[in-house]
Order: structure tokens, then sequence, then C-alpha cells
């Protein structure tokens, strides 16, 4: 059964650095998320992206974020400037296509640490 | 806004007992409705989902939910639990009517389930 794909499983950085959390989202899929989940928090919804440009956003996407689809497979989350608070698990999702109500397909996260 | 409320933080039941774990949502129009499971160091899998139809959805591994609209609640329910349902459980929400793709979830309800 396909999956999504993310890398890596756990990223330890420093405040201040950028970090870019990888996500292979399945093939033929057309939709792509980013959520993140602080510990013992909600699920929360970042952004989405279809066609590739940003379909929606949250208030948490600030412009320290930043999303992208290098090449036909990778689809990335990029943070510029890492902050304490954005340490969390990040959840990657794509979904099928243009029908509305296709669910999404969640990745197994990655687990951000900011020191 | 869209919300979800999961009231129960966890849940138990024995094995072979019924079970249901409860989901109240709050959304401006029509909702999707989606009930997602997370085992550990797993991303959420989707489960099951009501869009449209009859207010009672089956879903993967025995489970089911009812769609009650005049309660706005969407509670997920197996007529017999196994000690491997054990897991954190959420559910999540859509507003149909916006446009948007953004998931609205819940807290999560553990379940636990004794053998």
């Amino acid at each position: 059964e396909p999956e999504v794909t993310q890398t890596p499983s756990h990223q330890v950085t420093q405040m201040g650095q950028e970090v870019i959390l990888r996500c292979v989202p399945i093939s033929n899929h057309l939709y792509f998320y980013w959520y993140r989940q602080i510990l013992g928090q909600k699920v929360e919804f970042l952004v989405s992206f279809y066609n590739n440009e940003i379909s929606e956003k949250s208030e948490i996407f600030d412009d320290q974020f930043s999303v992208e689809r290098p090449d036909g497979s990778n689809f990335t989350l990029k943070i510029r400037s890492t902050k304490l608070e954005d340490s969390a698990m990040y959840f990657c999702a794509s979904s099928a296509g243009l029908i509305d109500h296709y669910e999404q397909y969640f990745g197994p996260g990655t687990r951000l640490t900011v020191t | 806004a869209q919300s979800v409320a999961q009231p129960e933080d966890q849940v138990n039941v024995a094995e072979g007992n019924p079970l249901t774990v409860k989901c109240t949502y709050s959304v401006s129009g029509n909702p999707y409705l989606f009930w997602y499971v997370q085992y550990p160091n797993r991303g959420l899998q989707f489960l099951l989902k009501y869009i449209t139809g009859d207010n009672l959805v089956k879903g993967s591994y025995g489970f089911e939910a009812e769609f009650n609209k005049s309660q706005t609640s969407f509670h997920l329910k197996k007529p017999s639990a196994l000690v491997s349902d054990s897991a954190l459980y959420f559910c999540a929400v859509r507003d149909m009517g916006k446009g948007r793709r953004a998931l609205t979830f819940g807290s999560g309800t553990r379940l636990q389930v004794q053998p």
C-alpha cells in the first residue's frame, strides 16, 4: 500500500538555524499538506499546496516558513531561523485530487527539537 | 471558525466489550468528518469519514461512526474491542462550504483495551 514518507525521523537543531524537513507524498496525489503537533497539544494545520503554489495557510505559517516541491516527488518544509517554540512533531500529508472530500494520508512525522 | 471537542482524554474498556470514543464538532457550514488513529511512532492512519448519506459509516478494522447532526456529534464505535485497538484516536472536521482543505483536529483520546 502506498505511503507518505518523511525524513529525517528526528532532527535536532540550535535556535536560529535553518532546517528543511522532507516528505515524499503518495505518487499521483495532487494536494500536499504540513501539520504540526507540539507535545501534548492538538495537531495543527500549517499549509496546503497544490499546483506548485500555496492554496491555504494558517496563522502559524508566517514568513519564517516556506514550502517547495523541488522535483516530481519531494515536498519540503523550510524553517528559516528556528525558535524554541518550533519544537514539535511535523506531519506531512497528501490527498488524491480535485474531488473535495478525499481523505488526507499522513506520514510518520519528523520530530524537531530546537535547543 | 471550525472546532472539534473530544471530551475524554482516555477511555478504558475490556477486550470483547463495545467501545465508544466521543467527538463533537462545530462548523459554520456542512461538515466533512474524519477519524484517524495513531499508533506509537507511526503517523495518523485514516479510519473512516462522513461526507453525506447514511449517518452510520463503516471503516477499517471493524470501526464505525455515527453522524448526528442535531447533536453535532460523530462518535466512533466498535462492537467488540481488541487489545490491538489500544492507540490514540483523533477526530477531525473540515468545513465543506468554504473551499478549505485544512483539517481541524480534536485533542485526541487514548483508548486502552485491557485483556
